[in-house]
């Protein structure tokens, strides 16, 4: 079974449009950690953000922000005010104990913004 | 600061031939995973090295190998390579390794595309 869903292939939007990516995990570990990367052209994964499982507190970085609900499992991402450069492959990742560096990536969501 | 360094970053081998692949992690990291990366099977771990002993390994055939250096420099080498071995093979570093005090962030290269015809 997937341990990390994104069930958005593709999301194309226009400038200016807020957008949320959708992340929904599977784990039975009661610790563990979620992680959002980017991925533009170049291959380079990007790091975004890190949340642990005790950890439900929101977060809001400039543009972007991510809501972790554990009741859902979920752990969604919303940029607002979308630009160019936010176009790029957005991953989802779960990582849980003891192998906290074994990630488990979601398929990703390719987010095509256009002027 | 340098980032993670991968050498090549674009090679092409044929069925049969085996490869090896460089990953030098930013300085003071002494972890370093690998991930294989194709549009069928998304991103997937392959293994993790710290202080030169593997810690964990993913779901991959033995052909699929790696090392550590004791300078933390890592290689993954894959023999008798198969048609469905084309990928981007990405590198990760990150300060410790990943079983103890909970996950780090790890930081990617830019990874190193194989093709095999």
């Amino acid at each position: 079974a997937q341990k990390v869903t994104q069930a958005q292939t593709e999301i194309s939007v226009v400038e200016k449009e807020d957008v949320t990516l959708d992340c929904v995990y599977e784990t039975r570990d009661t610790t563990y950690y979620l992680f959002w990367y980017k991925q533009p052209p170049s291959g380079e994964l990007v790091f975004l953000i890190r949340r642990n499982s005790f950890d439900e507190q929101n977060e809001i970085s400039g543009r972007y922000s991510w809501n972790f609900q554990k009741s859902t499992s979920s752990f969604n991402f919303t940029i607002t005010a979308s630009q160019v450069v936010d176009s790029a492959v957005y991953f989802c990742a779960l990582s849980e104990a003891p192998a906290f560096n074994k990630f488990y990536f979601g398929s990703g969501t390719k987010l095509n913004v256009k002027p | 600061k340098a980032g993670v360094t991968q050498t090549p970053r674009y090679l092409i081998k044929t069925r049969g031939q085996q490869v090896t692949l460089s990953c030098s992690p930013i300085s003071g990291h002494r972890s370093v995973s690998w991930y294989q990366q194709t549009p069928g099977q998304g991103l997937q771990f392959l293994f993790e090295y710290f202080s030169e002993t593997q810690r964990n390994k993913g779901n991959f055939p033995g052909r699929f190998s790696g090392r550590q250096f004791s300078n933390s420099r890592s290689e993954m080498n894959v023999s008798t390579l198969e048609l469905g071995d084309s990928a981007l093979y990405l590198c990760a570093s990150s300060l410790v390794g990943g079983s103890s005090s909970g996950a780090n962030v790890l930081t990617f290269g830019a990874g190193s595309r194989l093709t095999v015809l």
